[in-house]
């Protein structure tokens, strides 16, 4: 089956304007993430979806981060007012959800390039 | 809270010798621990996972780790080293409490391999 997909692949926008970016998670997966990857900064987690619980927003770097899960499947990661700190990878990954939620594997999605010039 | 060191960000082999890459976790539960790999310009696949059960892991692409609680480790290892593993590796750590299963992501390190 489709793996995680995200959309575009690639994206350069210009200082203080708003950028969208899609991830469609496997299908089936209740579990959702969004992490952004900085040079040299490793992964960094930004939010989390399950289910219809409400999101954990904990690791959004500001208040011009925003994310949204329609239907228990899309999501739309939006950045407004870019700034060029915001200039990474933003990768999504899904995963099933059992007992322990922890120990499930994550599948990640090929990421987004975000260029802010 | 829980935490990733991976000391160093490069690693060099030749090819056909040993790999090592450490990884080092902090947390105040019982830890689940994760390696990933990164292909250039590719999402993360998982390497191998430990979830409480045998503290040796064994993954894809010959790969395996050893859970040490004593040492709070889950260094990943493979014998020969082949040039299809250069790559970006990522130890991760988890837990299975509460709702929040997010993963905590070391710094990543690159391993090349020379041949």
């Amino acid at each position: 089956g489709a793996g995680v997909s995200q959309s575009p692949s690639n994206k350069v926008t210009e200082k203080g304007k708003d950028v969208e970016l899609r991830c469609d998670p496997i299908s089936g997966h209740t579990a959702l993430y969004w992490y952004r990857q900085s040079l040299g900064q490793g992964l960094e987690f930004l939010i989390y979806f399950q289910g219809n619980s409400a999101p954990d927003k904990s690791g959004l770097p500001s208040d011009r981060f925003s994310a949204e899960r329609t239907g228990g499947s899309v999501s739309t990661l939006t950045i407004q007012r870019t700034q060029q700190e915001d200039s990474a990878v933003y990768l999504c990954a899904s995963s099933s959800r059992g007992l322990a939620g922890g120990r499930n594997e994550q599948f990640f999605g090929p990421g987004t390039r975000l260029t802010v010039l | 809270a829980q935490s990733v060191t991976q000391l160093g960000s490069h690693v060099s082999v030749s090819e056909g010798a040993l790999v090592l890459l450490r990884c080092n976790y902090s947390s105040s539960v019982p830890p689940y621990l994760f390696w990933y790999v990164q292909y250039p310009n590719q999402g993360l696949q998982l390497l191998l996972k430990y979830t409480s059960a045998a503290t040796l892991v064994k993954g894809i692409n010959g790969f395996e780790a050893e859970f040490k609680k004593s040492e709070t480790s889950f260094h990943l290892t493979k014998p020969s080293a082949h040039m299809s593993d250069a790559a970006e590796y990522f130890c991760a750590v988890g837990t299975a409490t509460g709702a929040n299963s997010k993963l905590t992501f070391g710094k990543g390190i690159t391993l090349s391999v020379r041949p």
